[in-house]
């Protein structure tokens, strides 16, 4: 299972709105809405901020959402704050591992 | 609170074995699925094994089939992965993290034990 395509990074600076896609395959994003979305500061705990594609748990800001169309899922951020620079991942079920990630993409807040 | 604590890393020699344990506490265990998902130096993060909430249902990535095994207690809380046969490249942080179900994600990790292989 080939991981899901991300850009490495991305940048915008405080108060922008920023999206970071993600492309898989008619096998992970495209079959399932079982996408989801982390936030990694390196050291620590991976976050979980979107699941099922758009749904934020619980203490997550709304500032996060989440979106797909077809093989592509897309993270937006908007309101951009100097603790959103992190790595974020998305994850999607498959039919074959069951899960897969993309490559990450770190975010830098100007 | 919800707590997950990974040890049992460290150096180990090529060809070597190395066991993980995943300490959880603060939630019913054994209603959790759970997963291993680990992170090279300087890649990102790549899922590892999946163990069902019974034991029922176990997946491996291809990249550890054969080599790793993944186990639970859940009269202990507690998680392993049994990996032998390590490689270099397997190197790597590895992560716990729990799953109530494959919609929701995996809500909550560890953070993560170092696996250094090398002679």
């Amino acid at each position: 299972q080939s991981a899901l395509t991300q850009p490495a990074s991305v940048s915008g600076s405080p108060g922008q709105s920023i999206t970071i896609s993600c492309t898989g395959t008619s096998s992970d994003i495209g079959a399932y809405n079982y996408v989801s979305w982390y936030q990694h500061h390196p050291g620590k705990a991976p976050q979980l901020m979107i699941y099922e594609v758009s749904n934020r748990p619980s203490g997550i800001s709304n500032r996060f959402s989440g979106s797909k169309s077809g093989n592509t899922a897309s993270l937006t951020i908007s309101g951009l704050q100097a603790e959103d620079e992190a790595d974020y991942y998305c994850c999607s079920y498959t039919s074959s591992s069951p899960w897969v990630f993309g490559g990450g993409t770190k975010l830098t807040v100007l | 609170e919800v707590q997950l604590v990974e040890s049992g890393g460290g150096l180990v020699q090529p060809g070597g074995s190395l066991r993980l344990s995943c300490a959880a506490s603060g939630f019913t265990f054994s209603t959790y699925s759970m997963n291993w998902v680990r992170q090279a130096p300087g890649k990102g993060l790549e899922w590892v094994s999946y163990i069902s909430s019974r034991s029922s249902i176990i997946y491996y990535a291809d990249s550890v089939k054969g080599r790793f095994t993944i186990s639970r207690d859940n009269a202990k809380n507690s998680l392993y992965l049994q990996m032998n046969s390590l490689r270099a490249e397997d190197t790597a942080v590895y992560f716990c993290a729990r799953e109530e179900d494959i919609k929701y994600g995996s809500d909550y990790w560890g953070q993560g034990t170092l696996v250094t292989v090398s002679s």
